[in-house]
């Protein structure tokens, strides 16, 4: 079955850096887009990032653009997001979502079950 | 910025239709996507390509999309249906970027 599994969340002063990854494995993952998507404590969704399948392609929130990158490694298996210059409003639960396909069931059909960055001097 | 906007709540006793709406400029050229979260868990596609529903999601559920709203309807809800529930569309400008409404608590009692 489809398992996305997030890591390398925690507590970060502003001003510093993280690097999210996501263990993707259960599906082809170099077929599928992908994305981050987060929820600030209490908040509803945001989207975050995506990327393409053959990361050709990136796309980010104003919110966090410029300040965050999104990658991938298909040989791997693998989706990051290196989150730089953080902010306290970034202080959120990211999850990893994998996109359906274009012609079979798109949206976000799985999801990772998500992982916490606290943004806090 | 593109926006898409839900009512925070709505409220319907078990057996009844819940409506729940989502308003955009681009949804008339984009497709609206409807997720589903209960309390600490990850969300759930509902329904997909506005209409679409995804295997495993029960029969009750469906949508709808007409000019700049998108309707998410469940027949007949039930109280396990009690969740936050979020449409998601992109940008039709063309930059491919996301954006998901407000989301819309509904509560069945």
């Amino acid at each position: 079955q489809v398992q996305l599994v997030e890591s390398g969340g925690g507590a970060v002063q502003p001003g510093r850096s993280l690097r999210l990854s996501c263990a993707a494995s259960g599906f082809t993952f170099s077929s599928h887009g992908m994305h981050w998507v987060r929820q600030a404590p209490g908040k509803g969704l945001e989207w975050v990032a995506v990327i393409w399948y053959d990361g050709s392609n990136r796309n980010y929130a104003e919110s966090v653009k410029g300040r965050f990158t999104i990658s991938r490694d298909n040989s791997k298996n693998t989706l990051n997001l290196q989150m730089n210059s953080l902010r306290a409003e970034d202080t959120a639960v990211y999850y990893c979502a994998r996109e359906g396909m274009v012609g079979d069931i798109t949206g976000f059909l799985d999801w990772g079950q998500g992982i916490l960055v606290t943004v806090s001097s | 910025s593109y926006e898409l906007t839900q009512p925070p709540s709505v409220s319907v006793s078990p057996g009844q239709t819940a409506r729940i709406t989502c308003s955009g400029d681009g949804l008339p050229k984009k497709y609206a996507y409807w997720y589903q979260q209960k309390s600490g868990q990850a969300p759930v596609l509902v329904i997909y390509e506005d209409s679409k529903r995804p295997s495993g999601i029960p029969e009750r559920f469906s949508g709808s999309s007409s000019g700049t709203m998108a309707t998410l309807t469940i027949s007949g809800a039930r109280v396990e249906d009690e969740a936050d529930y979020y449409c998601y569309s992109t940008d039709s400008s063309g930059n491919h970027r996301g954006v998901f409404g407000g989301g819309t608590k509904l509560t069945v009692l």
